[in-house]
This record gives C-alpha cells, sequence and structure tokens, in this order.
C-alpha cells in the first residue's frame, strides 16, 4: 500500500521568499517519488522526480527536492518565488518495482505568491 | 507537435445521458490513464490500459466505460450510472521501459451537468 500527505492545501509567499512545500509518504517497497504542478485549467507537468539515484533532486523552473528516508519525506524547495510559480502542486508515489506503475497522487497544495 | 489531445475542453451532460471524453496521443506511447480530479482530492484513477484491446479499473471506475482499439485512442464514456459526474478528466500516457515511471498529461476536459 501507497500514500502521499500533502501538508497544507493552501501556501503563501511573498515575492523573492522561499517556497517550501511538504510531503510525507507511506510505502511498503521502495518508492518513486514525483512532484508535479498544475496550471490552472490545465494538465500536470513534471517538475522533478526521485528513482533512488541521488537523494536530491533538481528539476525545472530552479524547484529541488530532497529525499530522506528517515523522515519519509519528499518536500519541494525553491529559494527565490516568482510570480509565474503560482499554481497547484503535487506530490505523487508510485512502487519502484517495475512494470506498470500504479502512481498515487497527493491532494494537492495551492501556491500563491504575492508581490 | 508531438503530445495528447483532450476532447472536448468543455463539455455538459444531461440527465440520464452517456457522454464520450475524447483522449488521442501521438507520443507512441503503449500505456494510457484516465484520472478524475475534484477540488482538494488530488488525483483518481479510473481507468488504465497497458496494451491494446486491454484494460483494467482502477480506483473509481464505477458509472464510466473506456475502450482501447488503437494505440492512439483511449475514449472515456461517463454513464448515467455516474451519479456525480462534474469533475476536471485528465488523460495521461507513459512510455515503456524506463521512463515509465513518468506521466505525460493533456490539457483536460471540464465536464458539467445540466
Amino acid at each position: 500500500a501507497q500514500s502521499v500527505t500533502q501538508l497544507g492545501s493552501h501556501v503563501s509567499v511573498s515575492e523573492g521568499a522561499l517556497v517550501l512545500l511538504r510531503c510525507n509518504y507511506s510505502s511498503s517497497v521502495p518508492p518513486y517519488l514525483f512532484w508535479y504542478v498544475q496550471y490552472p485549467n490545465q494538465g500536470l507537468q513534471l517538475l522533478l522526480k526521485y528513482t533512488s539515484a541521488a537523494t536530491l533532486v533538481k528539476g525545472i523552473n530552479g524547484f529541488e527536492a530532497e529525499f530522506k528516508k528517515s523522515e519519509t519525506s519528499f518536500h519541494l524547495t525553491k529559494p527565490s518565488a516568482h510570480m509565474s510559480d503560482a499554481a497547484e502542486y503535487f506530490c505523487a508515489v508510485s512502487p519502484n518495482s517495475g512494470g506498470y506503475q500504479k502512481v498515487t497522487f497527493g491532494t494537492g497544495t495551492k501556491l500563491q505568491v504575492i508581490p | 507537435d508531438g503530445g495528447i489531445t483532450q476532447s472536448p475542453k468543455y463539455l455538459f451532460r444531461k440527465e440520464g445521458q452517456n457522454v464520450t471524453l475524447s483522449c488521442e496521443q501521438n507520443l507512441n506511447h503503449d500505456a494510457m490513464y484516465w484520472y478524475r480530479q475534484d477540488p482538494g482530492q488530488g488525483l483518481r484513477l479510473i481507468y488504465y490500459s497497458q496494451i491494446v484491446n486491454d484494460f483494467q479499473k482502477g480506483d473509481i471506475a464505477e458509472g464510466y466505460s473506456v475502450s482501447r482499439e488503437k494505440k492512439e485512442s483511449f475514449p472515456l464514456t461517463v454513464t448515467s450510472a455516474q451519479k456525480n459526474p462534474t469533475a476536471f478528466y485528465l488523460c495521461a500516457t507513459s512510455p515503456p521501459g524506463r521512463g515509465s515511471e513518468k506521466l505525460f498529461f493533456g490539457s483536460g476536459t471540464q465536464l458539467s451537468v445540466l
């Protein structure tokens, strides 16, 4: 069984401030972990993924996330928020077991960037 | 231009009516998926298909049906048995082999009930 918990359905930051979006996961097998971003009325786009290589993963648009097995966390960060970062962010997990990958999504965090 | 095309962008359903959402891809991906998105609930898997002429139920398949007659196409029918169909529907694909864990999404169809 696998699950994802995203803490905070809405997060507000000032432009230029640190962005921190929290994600904790539960998985009975070594997981793959993902962050996706969704802009209004659009599909999801992959920001970054962890697949058991380096624990610090860098993604697009200056985002990065660190896999911490001891804390079962995969928080998303960006040093300086831009207005264009305003969107909804989804953390997701799938079993690292090959074949078809059943992805489980969190409930999402809407990021608001205040000018 | 490679990608996933969902149509229509907006769809309205009358009481007791079946409606079909289209999903076409030219990425040559084997696996295709349908997700339902409701505010505050994330994405929930309706159906998925790994190869042509084969598909499996996801977590919330009741009231929905699919077909996979061609690799490029995976239409979703929302039947009259689905009593709460208003949601944003997303089609996704994933490539074979290495990288199969990554999902590619279409731009979605918003279904509303009249």
